[in-house]
């Protein structure tokens, strides 16, 4: 038990529709981070909120955004959906906005894109 | 080349052997961190070190920072300890991320 919860923990949706994943953190984790993980690959970095703010992106295009709440809630929010979009989506947050302290993940949210 | 490659990608051991997985980096790192995953997706954080030698239970991990390099090593293997392990790190610029090697697949035979 991490205390990061994600939902839905699975989801199908069509090419072209918006998705909303949702990722809840631990009190007190002024960080959290997402990451997409392929099948049979490792995690990669989407975007980090920090207080509230983006502290850092990685490579995926302007349609992945996101938003992080006062009350250590977070969205990933995706439009116009594509077949690639469908991975798992996982959430992690830590108290550091570094990585100099542990992160704690979610049990992810499996997006499949039909 | 990937920043961060693991080996080996599959590792197939009896119950109770000694496991070894082995994790190198190409950049430098403020720290590495060593998760599993299990069927299903969920991550758990087993480690996260900056030098020396940490261990937990049957689980021990090093790090060589002058070689970039780092182990996870299983004494008495189990079945249950049959997951996905992976190496992460962050780096010493940009600290906002981790970056993830592949991953290695262990199955703890009975």
């Amino acid at each position: 038990e991490t205390g990061v919860t994600q939902s839905p923990t699975h989801l199908i949706k069509t090419r072209g529709q918006q998705v909303t994943l949702r990722c809840s953190s631990q009190s007190g984790h002024n960080t959290v981070s997402w990451y997409q993980q392929a099948l049979g690959q490792g995690p990669q970095f989407i975007f980090q909120y920090y207080r509230e703010e983006e502290n850092g992106r990685g490579n995926f295009p302007p349609r992945f955004s996101g938003l992080q709440f006062p009350n250590y809630s977070s969205e990933l929010n995706v439009n116009a959906l594509e077949l690639d979009d469908s991975a798992l989506y996982l959430c992690a947050s830590s108290v550091d906005r570094t990585m100099n302290t542990e992160a704690f993940f979610g049990q992810g949210t499996r997006l499949t894109v039909v | 080349k990937n920043e961060v490659e693991q080996s080996p990608q599959n590792l197939t051991a009896q119950e109770g052997e000694f496991i070894t997985i082995n994790c190198s980096y190409s950049v430098g790192i403020s720290a590495l961190h060593w998760l599993q995953q299990h069927p299903g997706g969920g991550i758990v954080s087993l480690f996260m070190l900056s030098s020396g030698k940490k261990k937990h239970g049957r689980l021990i991990a090093t790090i060589n920072i002058q070689e970039k390099h780092s182990s996870l090593h299983i004494t008495a293997s189990h079945p249950r300890d049959s997951a996905v392990y992976i190496c992460a790190v962050g780096a010493n610029f940009g600290n906002e991320k981790l970056t993830f090697g592949t991953g290695t697949r262990l199955t703890i035979i009975p």
